[in-house]
């Protein structure tokens, strides 16, 4: 057990909809990424927060959007829901005692768009 | 762009030597890391290097060279539990930094 939870582990939706993906990074850990991981794109970076401000941006549609709040949680926001965004979504969290080079992954969200 | 390259699949038998090779290409890099993930698991981190030579953790390995922007993942003694993918990324600035993930290796350990 990573520490790191995600919620919820699965997800069936329709085209054009939208949905929340939530994550709650391991105690003490500062640092929050979102990856997307479907089968012709392996594991690709979509954005990381650090103590509630966007630090780094990677391949993120703009018809996603994510935040990280006041607690550290952090939740992925997908508008507009393509059959192509139907994926893994991961969410790893680092920091804790300012160690970044492990990062620690949820269990994952699984998100089918019908 | 950035590109990690890596063997799609390896099939190695128990108790074997393996070797997962991995070239870079990024537009920085600070260090390679190698994770596990078992089919359809959260990645499991397995090492780091941030520096050229060899690190050794159990009946892993993992080796850097910098200057050849190339590393390799080393599984000894190999167990049927280590059938999984295995990807190689790389930390492209020192920000406490996102991952560029290669595409995997899917090793399959044969009895």
């Amino acid at each position: 057990d990573s520490g790191v939870t995600q919620t919820p582990k699965h997800l069936i939706t329709a085209t054009g909809q939208r949905v929340t993906l939530r994550c709650s990074p391991r105690s003490g850990d500062l640092s929050v990424y979102w990856y997307q991981q479907s089968l012709d794109q392996g594991l690709q970076f979509l954005i990381q927060y650090y103590n509630g401000e966007e630090r780094a941006k990677g391949n993120i549609l703009e018809r996603f959007s994510a935040q990280q709040f006041p607690d550290l949680h952090s939740e992925l926001n997908l508008s507009s829901l393509e059959l192509g965004d139907s994926a893994l979504y991961f969410c790893a969290s680092s920091g804790r005692d300012y160690s970044y080079n492990e990062q620690f992954f949820g269990p994952g969200t699984r998100l089918t768009v019908l | 762009g950035q590109s990690l390259e890596q063997p799609s699949e390896v099939t190695a038998v128990e108790g074997a030597i393996v070797q997962i090779n991995c070239t870079y290409q990024t537009s920085g890099f600070y260090g390679l890391s190698w994770y596990q993930q078992h089919d359809g698991g959260a990645p499991t981190f397995l090492s780091y290097n941030a520096l050229d030579g060899l690190e050794e953790t159990g009946r892993f390995s993992s080796f850097l060279s910098r200057s050849d922007s190339y590393g390799y993942l080393l599984l000894q003694e190999l167990q049927m539990k280590d059938s999984a993918s295995y990807f190689c990324a790389v930390t492209t600035d020192n920000q406490g930094g996102k991952l560029i993930f290669g595409q995997g290796t899917e090793l399959s350990v044969k009895p």
